[in-house]
């Protein structure tokens, strides 16, 4: 069993197109996050959720906007993608503030064309 | 200054050598150090973790952190073909959700 999964695991499309990145998690983590590595490898975080509630919103475009349904998931909606938000984004969760490391999935790359 | 710094390398070692790989923040708030794996078209797997000062051990890797000096060091010994991958190492303070990243340093190891 996939312990945190994304989905679609690539994604290819085109500027001005919106979009969503899908993310569960079944190791029952109370946070979860969403995070951007560039072409460099830098992992940059975007967002982190605690049990629904967003508690960490770096300076990332209102394009992006983060959803959670509920602890397990936190979706990632994409608006009017640009041709440098190509990156891969990598869902992630921890437990109790993730002192003890954090939990990645597979992650998304998105080309955006 | 960023405040995680990582030498990207890249790094090339034969098979059997002992790695060192480092980074150094500016941040005295950090107290929670980890260390990840990352192989290619991967995401990062948790290696190690470790609060505040001190050396810990798990198999052939060793961690390390000097506080004082705001610099952590991962060691691995006899370092085989199937370490080769990209470390990254990271940090939080207060145990708070927010880990910051280093650039992540690029090992290969050759047989």
């Amino acid at each position: 069993d996939t312990a945190v999964s994304q989905t679609p695991k690539y994604l290819v499309t085109q500027m001005g197109n919106d979009k969503s990145i899908k993310c569960e998690q079944n190791l029952g983590h109370d946070t979860m996050y969403w995070y951007k590595q560039d072409s460099k490898k830098f992992l940059k975080i975007m967002f982190s959720y605690n049990n629904k509630e967003l508690i960490i919103n770096e300076t990332v475009p209102n394009r992006f906007s983060p959803k959670s349904p509920d602890k397990a998931h936190l979706n990632l909606h994409i608006n009017s993608l640009e041709l440098g938000d190509s990156a891969v984004y990598f869902c992630a969760s921890s437990q109790e503030g993730g002192g003890r490391g954090y939990t990645f999935g597979s992650g998304t790359r998105l080309t955006v064309v | 200054q960023k405040e995680v710094e990582q030498d990207p390398g890249p790094l090339s070692v034969p098979e059997g050598a002992i790695v060192s790989l480092n980074c150094t923040y500016s941040n005295s708030a950090f107290q929670y150090f980890m260390w990840y794996r990352q192989y290619s078209r991967k995401g990062p797997e948790l290696l190690m973790y470790t609060y505040s000062s001190g050396n810990k051990e798990d198999g052939r890797f060793t961690a390390q952190v000097d506080k004082s000096s705001k610099y952590i060091s991962l060691f691995i010994r006899d370092s085989q073909p199937s370490d080769s991958a990209t470390y990254l190492c990271a940090m939080s303070a207060n145990n708070n959700n927010d880990m910051r990243f280093g650039a992540g340093t690029r090992l290969t190891v050759k047989p």
